[in-house]
């Protein structure tokens, strides 16, 4: 089915190690963005990207990185995971001038 | 900086009772969603304002928009279990970029 595909669905980290959560679409959509929820924090937008090769930082950036060498990946970087980056993380995507954000299904990270 | 402010919280109530969320935002916005989420899932999208004085409705569920008071609320008519989760307002400066998210508010329908 179309839509946005998160991987992995879960993961635990030790401090200081790193890891790529992956974002891929299929609908050839230009605009992607990464957020975390935390609990009484609503959803906060770490990084986005308006079409490939172009990506911008959000409300809470510190301690990612992303690229965007493609329209259909968006990945997220943790170069040295912290425990205050134990979150779950949804990427999101929309058409330029579409009306409605697609989710994927989460990846709920754990750092110990 | 844009701000997002949803009240209540937290909502508890009865089951055939009517409720209001309210959405508040700081700064002119394109366009406003509502989401809905349950525990370990995703966000489902209810729905999606673009325009002052829109209104829309699903089931017991109407959302409206005032831009000139940047409110937007939720309105619940005769609850039903089913209705609990948390719901999100979510607002869009750019045009579909990106989104800043209320708080959330968790509501709860009790028999």
């Amino acid at each position: 089915n179309a839509g946005v595909t998160q991987t992995p669905k879960f993961q635990v980290l030790k401090t200081g190690q790193s890891m790529t959560l992956q974002c891929a679409q299929d609908m050839n959509h230009e605009y992607m963005s990464w957020y975390r929820q935390d609990p009484g924090m609503g959803l906060r937008l770490i990084h986005y990207s308006v079409g490939a090769g172009i990506t911008d930082q959000g409300e809470v950036p510190n301690g990612y990185n992303v690229s965007r060498s493609t329209t259909e990946d968006f990945p997220l970087r943790l170069l040295s995971a912290a425990p205050s980056q134990t979150s779950v993380y949804f990427c999101a995507s929309i058409q330029t001038g579409g009306a409605g954000y697609t989710f994927g299904s989460g990846t709920r990270l754990t750092v110990v | 900086e844009l701000k997002v402010e949803q009240n209540p919280l937290f909502l508890s109530m009865q089951e055939g009772k009517n409720y209001t969320i309210y959405c508040n935002y700081s700064t002119t916005s394109d366009r406003l969603y509502w989401y809905r989420q349950d525990p370990g899932k995703s966000l489902e999208s209810l729905f999606v304002l673009l325009s002052n004085g829109a209104v829309k409705q699903e089931g017991r569920l109407m959302a409206s928009l005032d831009t000139k008071a940047r409110l937007s609320t939720l309105h619940i008519t005769a609850a039903v279990h089913d209705l609990s989760a948390t719901y999100f307002c979510a607002v869009d400066m750019t045009s579909g970029s990106r989104l800043t998210f209320g708080e959330g508010t968790q509501l709860t329908v009790n028999p």
